[in-house]
C-alpha cells in the first residue's frame, strides 16, 4: 500500500539556521512527489514537485528538495531559515494516475522558528 | 486572488443545524475534491467529483452530503452533525489525468459544532 512518513512531529531550528524536513514514501513505482506548506488558519500551499529528470528541484520560498529512489526519500531543505517560515510542512506521494489524483499525504512536521 | 476560494471562512452551527459550505475554483480545473482536517489527524479526503465522476470515502457519514453543479462549484451540504465533526474543511482542485497538475487548495472553512 502507498504511504508517506514524515518522522519529525516538530522541529524547532534558530533563525538563519539550516532546516532539512524528511520524508519517506512507500510506493512500487516512480512516484510523483510533493511538498506542501500551511500556514496557521490557511490552506495548503504547494512548495514544490517532482515527477522526473533531475532529482534535485528548487521550489517557492528558497526551499529545494533531493529524490533519493534508493533510500525512498523526498527530503525538504533551505540553507537559512527565516522566522516566516515558521508552518506546517506535508509531504505528499501521488500513485497512478486514474480520473482522479489519489493523493496520499504524510503527518506533517511542525516547524517552530526561534528569533 | 487565490484560484480556489471557499466560504465561509469560519463557521459556527448547532448539531440541528443545516449548512452548506461552498467552494469554487477558477483554474479550469477538471476535478474537485473535499479533505476534513481534524487537528492530531492526517488529512482525510472525504469526496471527489472528476469528469463527471463522484468517488467518496466510503467511511464518510451520511450527514455529509456533496454537490458539484459544474466544474467549478462544489459544495458541502451539513445537517445534524456532531461536536466531532469540528475540524478544517478544505476544498481543492486538480486537472485530472494531467502529470503535471498538483492539487491547489483553498484557504478552508473553519468548522465549530456545538
Amino acid at each position: 500500500a502507498q504511504s508517506v512518513t514524515q518522522p519529525d512531529i516538530h522541529i524547532t531550528v534558530s533563525e538563519g539556521a539550516s532546516l532539512e524536513l524528511r520524508c519517506n514514501y512507500s510506493y512500487g513505482a516512480t512516484p510523483y512527489l510533493f511538498w506542501y506548506v500551511q500556514s496557521p488558519g490557511q490552506g495548503l500551499q504547494l512548495l514544490l514537485k517532482y515527477f522526473s529528470g533531475d532529482t534535485l528541484v528548487q521550489g517557492i520560498k528558497g526551499f529545494e528538495a533531493e529524490f533519493k529512489r534508493s533510500q525512498s526519500s523526498f527530503n525538504l531543505r533551505k540553507p537559512s531559515v527565516h522566522w516566516s517560515d515558521a508552518a506546517e510542512y506535508f509531504c505528499a506521494v501521488v500513485g497512478a494516475k486514474t480520473s482522479y489524483d489519489k493523493v496520499i499525504f504524510g503527518p506533517g512536521t511542525s516547524l517552530s522558528v526561534i528569533p | 486572488e487565490t484560484g480556489v476560494t471557499q466560504t465561509p471562512r469560519h463557521l459556527v452551527m448547532g448539531m440541528t443545524n443545516k449548512k452548506s459550505l461552498k467552494c469554487e475554483q477558477h483554474l479550469g480545473h477538471n476535478a474537485m475534491y473535499w479533505y476534513k482536517q481534524s487537528a492530531k489527524k492526517p488529512l482525510e479526503l472525504m469526496f471527489v467529483y472528476s469528469l463527471e465522476e463522484r468517488v467518496e470515502n466510503n467511511s464518510v457519514p451520511s450527514r455529509f452530503s456533496p454537490e458539484c453543479p459544474n466544474s467549478s462549484h462544489l459544495f458541502l451540504h451539513l445537517h445534524t452533525l456532531q461536536p466531532e465533526d469540528s475540524a478544517l474543511y478544505l476544498c481543492a482542485s486538480s486537472q485530472a489525468g494531467s502529470y503535471n497538475s498538483p492539487l491547489h487548495f483553498g484557504n478552508g472553512t473553519r468548522l465549530t459544532v456545538t
